[in-house]
């Protein structure tokens, strides 16, 4: 299995600022996902990031908001833009084992005042 | 369309008591059904899966079983502890090279 990390951890913004956060994998990898998980809610899927190509956007989800970075193949940064506290949420990474497994960081918690 | 659903929660037990949580799913193919673990205060960990049908999938107690004449893949575990106290999700993952698609997460509370 893979291990990821990010960074930061949990973070405290205010409104109108912007957060980027970072997913590292110990191993080279095709495909990273990023998630966002709203307080007491599932996972949603807000886009996938090949290396080398423009990640692409689940409905709901747009690059303005979202930029994502796929420099190389284990790492990749979520931005969070113009955040308002609607964007308070658990933003995770992943990466796809073996057998269509997910593998997934540990989250940052981010908190939108 | 692909979709997870699990029994509602939360679900509150005492020691020792038996688990079952249930999860059905609608997908076209064969696809592959998996359990994750989200602990209080941390990350998703992948707790159990299965990639066809009649394989059981086991770990740290828990088992599950892919039923494809029901689609279902419900947990079970004979002993629940406290330290199992978690929110639970039962996900697919129809296509390799895509994201997998998850349940609402069923919140398990056990009490001594």
């Amino acid at each position: 299995s893979a291990v990821i990390s990010q960074k930061p951890s949990r973070d405290i913004c205010q409104r109108g600022t912007s957060l980027t956060i970072q997913c590292q994998v110990d191993s080279q990898v095709t495909m990273m996902f990023w998630y966002r998980q709203q307080p007491g809610q599932s996972l949603t899927l807000i886009a996938t990031a090949n290396q080398g190509s423009e990640a692409t956007y689940e409905s709901g989800f747009v690059i303005d908001k979202f930029p994502i970075s796929r420099p190389n193949l284990t790492f990749s940064t979520l931005t969070v833009s113009n955040m308002s506290p609607e964007d308070s949420s658990i933003y995770l990474c992943s990466v796809e084992g073996l057998f269509d497994e997910q593998f997934f960081g540990p989250g940052t918690r981010l908190t939108v005042l | 369309g692909n979709s997870v659903t699990q029994m509602e929660g939360p679900v509150t037990l005492s020691e020792e008591a038996f688990l079952t949580i249930n999860c059905t799913y609608t997908a076209t193919g064969y696809p592959s059904l998996f359990w994750y673990v989200q602990y209080p205060g941390e990350g998703l960990q992948l707790l159990l899966k299965a990639t066809k049908a009649d394989d059981k999938g086991s770990n740290k107690g828990f088992e599950a079983t892919y039923r494809k004449e029901t689609t279902s893949f419900h947990l079970e575990k004979g002993s629940v502890q406290v330290s199992d106290s978690a929110v639970y999700f039962c996900a697919l993952s129809n296509q390799a090279g895509t994201a997998l698609i998850f349940g609402k997460g069923t919140t398990l509370s056990v009490s001594s």
